[in-house]
């Protein structure tokens, strides 16, 4: 059981560049969420999902946009990075109990 | 909105030691969750804890929910180097939102 997949594990962008981190879960979550934890951090939540056909901002929202592509799958597309953007990246999905599963991360840096 | 607060933001403990780490939330919550993140990894679900006064015991964890359910306590006894990590509290606020402390790291002298 593969649970929360993300790709790519590590990133290195240039200031200005664009990419999109994928996630995708195979445990049939309907809620899907994008974290950033900054070095010595806390989690802070960019965007969610929480059934497919709808997103949601979180506290911090600025410079990100996401799709929920289907159930299974949920993307965070950076536009034009930001040296501010570089962080880990986490996706997570929530099962009926509310227990979160997260992803490996993805280790972004932004030059 | 809906905070949740953790103290401390660090603890630093000789192998052996006890620790706790207190979460508080500015609302009522239905349940507290509880994670664990080892250095370089991920968020791991430790456990939730629904009913007032509640208390579950995990081996040498031992967490508490308060009367209230305002607030709860991670305790560890007898720490070992593989406790090492951050710990997080989370609360559900509305709208589908799981709220999380800032977490308390904790490192281990062996």
């Amino acid at each position: 059981n593969a649970g929360v997949t993300q790709t790519p594990k590590f990133q290195v962008l240039k200031t200005g560049q664009s990419m999109t981190l994928q996630c995708a879960q195979d445990m049939n979550h309907n809620s899907m969420y994008w974290y950033r934890q900054d070095p010595g951090m806390g989690l802070r939540l960019i965007y969610y999902s929480a059934s497919e056909g709808t997103t949601d901002k979180g506290e911090v929202p600025n410079g990100y946009n996401v799709s929920r592509l289907n159930k299974r799958e949920f993307s965070l597309r950076l536009e034009s990075a930001a040296p501010s953007q570089t962080s880990v990246y986490f996706c997570a999905s929530t099962a009926a109990r509310g227990i979160q599963y997260f992803g490996a991360g993805t280790r972004l840096s932004v030059l | 909105g809906q905070q949740v607060m953790q103290i401390p933001q660090y603890q630093h403990v000789q192998e052996g030691e006890d620790f706790t780490t207190y979460c508080n939330s500015s609302t009522t919550l239905s349940n507290i969750q509880w994670y664990k993140q080892r250095p370089g990894g991920h968020p791991v679900f430790l456990i939730q804890l629904v009913k007032s006064g509640e208390v579950k015991k995990q081996k040498r964890l031992t967490f508490q929910f308060g009367e209230a359910k305002k607030n709860s306590s991670l305790h560890i006894t007898a720490t070992q180097t593989t406790d090492v990590g951050t710990y997080f509290c989370a609360g559900w606020g509305g709208a589908q939102k799981l709220v999380f402390g800032q977490g308390t790291r904790l490192t281990i002298n062996p």
